[in-house]
């Protein structure tokens, strides 16, 4: 089946620690996203990326760092910079940017 | 002004009924437009696009009136698992960096 993989479902860090979340298409998509939900708040981006070796910032990068080496992969690095990362992390792709996204079903991480 | 805007509700709707909300965007050239649903502490996923000429999917229409620069989501016969927040996305052209902007949200909450 076609889709979005991310990994791992829950994810606790340390104090001082960079983790990083993984995520995976098997769609064929150029573009890949990544966003932040706080509850009861919205979707905030944090990086996008419309092409392999390319990305750019969305609202809210500090603290954040991707890469995307290959077009089915584009991982998210939660560093120690990032003083407030306790959210639900969601990734998504789409054919072109501006069509439908497609979401994976998302990383809750914490702080231990 | 924000670049969405919903009514974040809730909007209580009795089973049957027919409930319909708006949401607003800022950037007159903006093209495409769509409706998603996310349940609770899932991922997004999408509803229906928006077209010019308005659409119909089942009990769901969307309607888009580019003078007002708004979009509307009607759900006639309300049933319910239609229970979820809706979520308005509309396109930054590429003058403003080719991508999607999420609005926060309209919470529906059917009840018997």
């Amino acid at each position: 089946d076609g889709g979005i993989t991310q990994s791992p479902k829950y994810l606790f860090r340390k104090e001082g620690q960079n983790v990083t979340l993984s995520c995976e298409q098997n769609l064929n998509h150029d573009a890949m996203y990544w966003y932040r939900q706080d509850p009861g708040q919205g979707l905030r981006l944090i990086y996008y990326s419309q092409i392999v070796n390319d990305f750019q910032k969305g609202d809210i990068a500090e603290g954040y760092s991707v890469s995307r080496e290959k077009k089915e992969s584009f991982p998210l690095t939660v560093t120690s910079a990032q003083k407030n990362p306790t959210a639900f992390y969601l990734c998504a792709s789409s054919i072109k940017a501006n069509q439908p996204q497609h979401f994976g079903d998302g990383t809750r991480l914490s702080i231990l | 002004r924000k670049e969405v805007e919903q009514d974040p509700g809730p909007f209580n709707v009795p089973e049957g009924a027919t409930v319909a909300f708006n949401c607003t965007y800022s950037n007159s050239a903006s093209q495409s437009f769509f409706w998603y649903r996310q349940d609770c502490r899932k991922e997004p996923k999408l509803l229906m696009s928006v077209y010019s000429s308005g659409n119909e999917d089942g009990r769901f229409t969307a309607q888009l009136n580019r003078a007002s620069q708004y979009i509307s989501l009607l759900i006639r016969d309300s049933k319910l698992s239609d229970s979820a927040t809706y979520l308005c996305v509309v396109n930054r052209p590429p003058a403003a960096g080719n991508k999607l902007t999420f609005g926060g949200g309209t919470r529906v909450l059917v009840k018997p």
